[in-house]
């Protein structure tokens, strides 16, 4: 089925520990973005990727890091976790070619994390 | 840069009664306009979205939206609500000359019975 794989689904984190959020889709859409979702703040983009190879800040990006090897995979990093990241992080892709019709986003199912 | 304001975090509705949950954007250049839902602890659904054409959009469950270049709005409405419609619903923009969506903070909809 295509889609975005995300994982893991769920974390605990002793604070100070390094961690890496999986992501993988099967679409070679050419973008892709990781979001976290608080309460009352909704979805806030943490770093993007236009194109295999790119990367981008998004509007929270201190904290985190991302990468672009292929197409398929965009991980996020938090090299030293903070109690501030405990949050549900989505990744998500777009194909930036298809303008019009079926253009859109495809999200991922999210990664709870909390940091302790 | 494109942001996205929804006033009210919180509507609450009658089942059978209209269902009008607000979204203004700023934008420089002609945006790309979209309503997601969330079902508590899923993942985002796509409601509908508005790229270019016809400005009253037409979306899954019964929802539409209409895009109002002068007021830059795009207000998600739905005749009659259900139970079924309580969730969170999350408008977003991006644009042509950036591939980013930007995300309003979400209006939680509650249905009474």
């Amino acid at each position: 089925i295509a889609g975005i794989t995300q994982a893991p689904t769920s974390q605990i984190l002793a604070a100070g520990r390094r961690m890496t959020l999986r992501c993988t889709q099967d679409m070679r859409h050419n973008a892709m973005y990781w979001y976290r979702q608080d309460l009352g703040l909704g979805l806030r983009l943490i770093h993007y990727s236009n194109t295999a190879g790119t990367t981008g800040k998004g509007e929270v990006p201190d904290g985190y890091s991302v990468s672009r090897a292929n197409t398929d995979d965009f991980p996020l990093t938090l090299a030293s976790a903070v109690p501030s990241q405990t949050s549900v992080y989505f990744c998500a892709s777009s194909d930036h070619y298809r303008r019009t019709g079926d253009y859109g986003y495809t999200f991922g199912s999210g990664t709870r994390l909390t940091v302790v | 840069a494109q942001s996205v304001t929804q006033l009210g975090s919180h509507v609450s509705v009658s089942e059978g009664a209209l269902v009008l949950l607000r979204c203004n954007y700023s934008s420089s250049v002609p945006p790309y306009l979209f309503w997601y839902v969330q079902y508590p602890n899923q993942g985002l659904q796509l409601l509908l979205k508005y790229t270019t054409g016809a400005t009253l959009v037409k979306g899954i469950n019964g929802f539409e939206a209409e895009f109002k270049k002068s007021e830059t709005s795009f207000h998600l409405t739905k005749p009659s609500a259900h139970m079924s419609d309580a969730a969170e619903y999350f408008c977003a923009v991006s644009e042509d000359s950036s591939y980013k969506l930007i995300f309003g903070s979400g209006t939680r909809l509650l249905v009474r019975p």
